[in-house]
């Protein structure tokens, strides 16, 4: 298995725009996490899915911030609109269960 | 709300030494990570620890729990410059694999 998979790696954006990252979980794998990573805050659990079911989003800052995952091989973190304070690096990961995540490689957000 | 905090934050440290990052958390769980993250890079996972006394080894890394004491340690043997890199533990907040991670702590291994 190629791991999780994220796009972009890298995405630059003017603020007001919408941005929207992808990610696809390891094949089998159960559970799917959004995590944001900032030198101020660290990694923050944005949302995490089951079963394609989201199970806990209070960490989704704002309703800015949406995420689906219509089936268990693709999730989407959207922002929209953006803002400078939403620049980090957004991690996905997923798990197939009561094991370690695994994490992508990380979409470096930067909004300008 | 589970709190997981990791001290110290920033270690610097001569090769050949050892030392130990601590991992305490706030409320009762048997799952605990450490991973680690290079400068611009993932998080790899390094020790999966699911149950009171485990403690699992890998080269001149030396992962331990104590859930009962809500402690994790990282020991670091004999280090050397390519164990340069964040550090971070993570522990199941109960809730179908939920995690919560700490601060991570910085080594740097200076020759």
């Amino acid at each position: 298995d190629a791991g999780v998979i994220q796009s972009p790696r890298h995405e630059v954006t003017e603020m007001g725009q919408e941005v929207t990252l992808r990610c696809k979980p390891i094949s089998g794998h159960n559970s799917l996490f959004w995590y944001r990573q900032t030198m101020m805050r660290g990694l923050e659990l944005l949302i995490y899915f089951n079963n394609n079911v989201p199970i806990d989003d209070s960490g989704m800052p704002e309703d800015r911030f949406s995420a689906k995952m219509p089936n268990a091989s693709f999730s989407t973190l959207k922002i929209q609109p953006s803002e400078p304070r939403d620049s980090a690096v957004y991690f996905c990961a997923s798990s197939p269960g009561t094991a370690e995540a695994f994490f992508g490689q990380g979409t470096r957000l930067t909004v300008v | 709300e589970l709190k997981v905090e990791q001290n110290p934050l920033f270690l610097s440290m001569q090769e050949g030494k050892n030392y130990t990052i601590y991992c305490n958390y706030s409320t009762t769980s048997d799952r605990l990570y450490w991973y680690r993250q290079d400068p611009g890079k993932s998080l790899e996972s390094l020790f999966v620890l699911l149950s009171n006394g485990a403690v699992k080894q890998e080269g001149r890394l030396m992962a331990s729990l104590d859930t009962k004491a809500r402690l994790s340690t990282l020991h670091i043997t004999a280090a050397v410059h390519d164990l340069s890199a964040t550090y971070f533990c993570a522990v199941d907040a109960g809730y179908g694999n939920k995690l919560v991670f700490g601060a991570g702590t910085i080594l740097r291994v200076k020759s």
